[in-house]
């Protein structure tokens, strides 16, 4: 069974660096599927922020694009988000997903983290 | 960026009811329309992808139509563990983007 599972800090400073991993387990990330993030303000709906394929191909939402770093670690299984220079406006819950081949759908999960940018 | 515009933003119904909840894109995103359950607290759950085609392990009594612009998701018989905020999804440029949600409560 293929699970993600987000960590990091979950306070931040304004103007610093945001630093999550997502491990995967039950399934090797340079074997096919991109890997991505998305976040979610509190009570507010859902953006997404990057993907990544095993070869190196990266994707990234253009009004992010100056500020997001997406990394992996095939060793590791896992890939990770930077967020340069926060703001409270990026306090939100961070959810790493798997992103399918053909119709780019997010089929699978973590469980999110929430990281809140302290002013 | 391509715009996805949900109604209504929030819904009542009973069990049993029949609902649907409808998504429109501010240009033609052919098929590449994507619906997720998310409950208070949890990840989104992906529902229907492709516009239609039902993710394995969903019920059968979610189902999702439509192509080019206006998408629709219906549930035939509402069920307790129905009641969530609906999330539509294009997947046909980047940046992919949602619609803000549909909260279906209960009456």
């Amino acid at each position: 069974q293929v699970q993600l599972q987000e960590s990091g800090p979950g306070l931040v400073k304004s103007s610093e660096t945001l630093s999550l991993t997502c491990a995967v387990s039950g399934y090797s990330i340079s074997s096919g599927y991109y890997w991505g993030w998305i976040r979610q303000p509190p009570g507010k709906g859902l953006e997404w922020i990057g993907s990544i394929y095993h070869s190196g191909r990266i994707n990234y939402n253009p009004s992010l694009k100056s500020r997001v770093t997406i990394s992996e670690d095939t060793s590791k299984n896992q890939f990770s988000l930077k967020l340069s220079s926060v703001t409270a406006a990026d306090t939100a819950v961070y959810y790493c997903a798997r992103r399918s081949l053909g119709y780019w759908y997010f089929d699978l999960w973590g469980r999110g983290t929430l990281v809140t940018v302290s002013t | 960026d391509i715009q996805m515009t949900q109604s209504p933003s929030s819904l009542s119904a009973s069990v049993g009811d029949r609902v649907t909840i409808t998504c429109r894109a501010s240009q033609s995103i052919s098929s590449y329309l994507n619906w997720y359950q998310q409950k208070p607290g949890k990840a989104p759950k992906l529902l229907i992808y492709a516009a239609s085609s039902l993710q394995n392990g969903v019920p059968s009594r979610f189902s999702g139509s439509g192509s080019g612009t206006d998408f629709t998701l219906t549930i035939s018989s509402l069920q307790p563990e129905d009641f969530a905020t609906y999330y539509c999804q294009q997947s046909y440029d980047i940046p992919y983007s949602f619609g803000l949600g549909a909260k279906l409560e209960i009456k």
